[in-house]
C-alpha cells in the first residue's frame, strides 16, 4: 500500500496547456505539501495545507493553483504552462504543520515543451 | 547566499571507506535539522535527525554544531546500496533542503 500516491508519473504536454496532478495519502496525516524539484535539483516547497486549509504559499506564480477537497488529498492544478514549469513535483504528507518528518509521493515528471 | 548549502560532490569512495558530507545554514532560528536521502529518480526519505548532541544509527553519524551553523553526516564501512544523494534538511517553520551531495560507492 503506497503511503502518498500522485498521478501521473509522468507528465508530457505542450507550453499553454493546463494540466493537474492529484496526490492522495493513506497515512491519516493533517498536513500536505506541494514541492518542485528543478533540473539542479533544488527542492523547493511551494504550497501547504493543514486540514485543507492553505498554511504555506511561497512565491508561486498564480498560475499554480492547490485544491484540498479533504485532508487527505491535495491536488496541484497548473494553468498556461510554460517551459520553466518542467521540473519534477512532489507531494508530501506529515503529522501535523510542526511535525518535521515529511514523507514523500514518487513524483510527477513534467516536461513542458 | 543559498539558506543551506552542500557540496554537490559527486564523492566517488571504495566500498568500505568512510565519508563524511558538510552541510551550512545561515539561519541562526533553524528549530531541526535532519539528513534525508534520495535515491536516483526517486522521492527523498528521512535518513536520521541531528541533534547538537551527536546520534548515531548503525553506521551512520550526524552531528550539528549550532555555533557555527554546521551539520555533518558520517557514513561508515560504506555500501554499495549507500549510493545516493543526501540531503541536508532545516526546518525554519518549513523544511528548507540544500542542494544535495551525490556519493557514489564502488566495488
Amino acid at each position: 500500500d503506497t503511503a502518498v500516491s500522485q498521478t501521473p508519473k509522468y507528465l508530457v504536454t505542450q507550453m499553454g496547456n493546463d494540466k493537474s496532478i492529484k496526490c492522495e495519502q493513506n497515512l491519516g496525516h493533517d498536513t500536505m505539501y506541494w514541492y518542485k524539484q528543478d533540473s539542479k535539483k533544488f527542492l523547493k516547497i511551494m504550497f501547504s495545507y493543514n486540514n485543507k486549509e492553505l498554511i504555506i504559499n511561497e512565491t508561486v506564480p498564480n498560475r499554480f493553483s492547490p485544491k484540498s477537497p479533504d485532508k487527505a488529498h491535495l491536488n496541484l492544478h497548473i494553468n498556461s504552462l510554460e517551459l520553466g514549469d518542467s521540473a519534477v513535483y512532489f507531494c508530501a504528507s506529515s503529522q501535523g504543520q510542526y511535525e518535521n518528518i515529511q514523507y514523500f509521493g514518487a513524483g510527477t515528471r513534467l516536461s513542458v515543451l | 547566499r543559498k539558506e543551506v548549502e552542500q557540496d554537490p560532490g559527486p564523492f566517488n569512495v571504495p566500498e568500505g571507506a568512510t565519508v563524511a558530507f558538510n552541510c551550512t545554514y545561515s539561519n541562526s532560528a533553524s528549530q531541526s535539522f535532519f539528513w534525508y536521502r534520495q535515491d536516483c529518480r526517486k522521492e527523498p526519505k528521512l535518513l536520521m535527525s541531528v541533534y547538537s548532541s551527536g546520534n548515531e544509527d548503525g553506521r551512520f553519524t550526524a552531528q550539528l554544531n549550532r555555533a557555527s551553523q554546521y551539520i555533518s553526516l558520517l557514513i561508515r564501512d560504506s555500501k554499495l546500496s549507500d549510493s545516493a544523494t543526501y540531503l541536508c534538511v532545516v526546518n525554519i517553520h518549513k523544511l528548507i533542503f540544500g542542494q544535495g551531495t551525490t556519493l557514489q560507492v564502488k566495488p
